[in-house]
């Protein structure tokens, strides 16, 4: 498979727990995006990446959320101290840049918050 | 700032009719436009884009959407709908002259397909 996987696939937590998610993108995409989706809404943007950089963060991204992308490959998005608003779908996708406009989403992390 | 509207949050349709899902943008300058198809439990998957050229672009499974810089509006259609066109369709924009930029997603439009 050459998508774009994210582990877990589910994830349930206690309000209060960290948790940590992991996103591996198709192998020659520079760009990386994560998204949060609740149910009844369309994705909103979070964060992206260019190789290890992060170019934009959006003002939905607390100060108990951060993304990283150490070595310009698979990324990380972690959740402090989470609450039961966090409940969400958090979907990745990547994007080669300068060659295609398609961001290739995987198949997304459920995050239930208890 | 840019915005997406999709009217209507459910559209159902007869197997065989056309399918017609509206999406209306907003932004000072004519963004690149996406429609993306989501099946349940799965993520999302591009049906079609616009960035220049052709104003009527034509995806897969049989969609094509017309951009109207008039009307600011990129509606999707199909001529006949399939029982497999069942699912959640997404239409997005991002900002023209940033290749790769951020997505911004409408709330979705939930199709049903009817035997």
């Amino acid at each position: 498979d050459t998508g774009v996987s994210q582990d877990p696939r589910h994830k349930i937590t206690k309000r209060g727990q960290n948790v940590t998610f992991r996103c591996d993108p198709i192998s020659e995409h520079n760009r990386l995006y994560w998204y949060r989706q609740t149910l009844g809404q369309g994705p909103e943007f979070l964060t992206y990446f260019q190789n290890e950089a992060q170019l934009e963060k959006s003002r939905l991204l607390s100060d108990r959320f951060s993304a990283e992308r150490p070595k310009g490959s698979f990324s990380t998005l972690e959740i402090q101290r989470t609450e039961q608003g966090d409940s969400a779908m958090y979907l990745c996708a990547s994007l080669a840049s300068g060659v295609s406009y398609e961001q290739y989403f995987g198949p997304g992390t459920r995050l239930t918050v208890t | 700032a840019q915005s997406v509207t999709q009217l209507g949050s459910h559209v159902s349709v007869s197997e065989g009719a056309l399918v017609l899902l509206r999406c209306n943008y907003s932004s000072s300058v004519p963004p690149y436009l996406f429609w993306y198809v989501q099946y349940p439990n799965q993520g999302l998957q591009l049906l079609l884009k616009y960035t220049t050229g052709a104003t009527l672009v034509k995806g897969i499974n049989g969609f094509e959407a017309e951009f109207k810089k008039s009307e600011t509006s990129f509606h999707l259609t199909k001529p006949s709908a399939h029982m497999s066109d069942a699912a959640e369709y997404f239409c997005a924009v991002s900002e023209r002259g940033n290749q790769g930029g951020k997505l911004i997603f409408g709330q979705g439009t939930e199709l049903s397909v009817k035997p």
